[in-house]
């Protein structure tokens, strides 16, 4: 099992729609969550941390289970600059850190 | 500011061949990881240093792969000999850790290797 599993989509929808990615997680220990975004053919970006009591910046919305080990990812009113893949990250370690990425989630926002 | 650079950006060799990547961190960051991305297995933890030391190297696929950071603002990794299945994005990162926290990774733009 992989220790981090997104959908890979893509995930098709038109401006203006909220979408929602979903993120499992193996390692009960973990952390730290984290939601980066990277653009077809850039390198990845942080888009947000992700906490346990949930955390919003303007339309973007972040989630943490612990009890499901689940990180969700909401987008509310969809930008054509939204389009990209979302990348859920993960870091079980305290000390010198390591991230471990899923594969992504990605994104197409259409007019 | 400066992020962190990388050279070269597009590497075409031929098997059998040696690779150098070369990585500048962020100035005054204090850990620097190596990435390769790849459609099949995404984003994978090759190595990281932390102070120029290498911390966990478990994640470099074989011993043809070899990093080094002789001071704190230079990085290589080193394939040798390539192979066609080496053929990857690899993206240098750095940030500024301290022992109980957690601080943004900056990603390079990465060197797309292709080896023939």
């Amino acid at each position: 099992r992989k220790e981090v599993e997104q959908d890979p989509g893509p995930f098709n929808v038109p401006e203006g729609a909220t979408v929602a990615f979903n993120c499992t997680y193996s390692n009960s220990a973990s952390q730290s969550f984290f939601w980066y975004r990277q653009d077809c053919r850039k390198e990845p970006k942080l888009l947000m941390s992700v906490y346990s009591s949930g955390n919003e910046d303007g339309r973007f919305t972040a989630q943490l289970n612990r009890a499901s080990q689940y990180i969700s990812l909401l987008i509310r009113d969809s930008k054509l600059s939204d389009s990209a893949t979302y990348l859920c990250v993960v870091n079980g370690n305290t000390g010198f850190q390591k991230l471990v990425f899923g594969t992504g989630t990605r994104l197409l926002v259409s007019p | 500011d400066a992020g962190v650079i990388q050279s070269p950006r597009h590497e075409v060799t031929e098997m059998g061949q040696e690779v150098t990547l070369r990585c500048k961190p962020i100035s005054g960051h204090n850990s620097l990881f190596w990435y390769r991305q790849t459609m099949m297995r995404g984003l994978e933890l090759l190595i990281y240093f932390n102070n120029n030391v290498p911390i966990d190297d478990s994640g470099m696929p074989e011993d043809r792969f070899s990093a080094k950071m002789p001071n704190a603002s230079f990085s290589t990794l080193k394939i040798q000999p390539s192979e066609p299945r080496d053929s990857a994005v690899y993206f240098c990162a750095s940030s500024l850790q301290g022992q109980f926290s957690y601080n943004e990774q900056f990603f390079g733009p990465g060197t797309r290797l292709t080896v023939l």
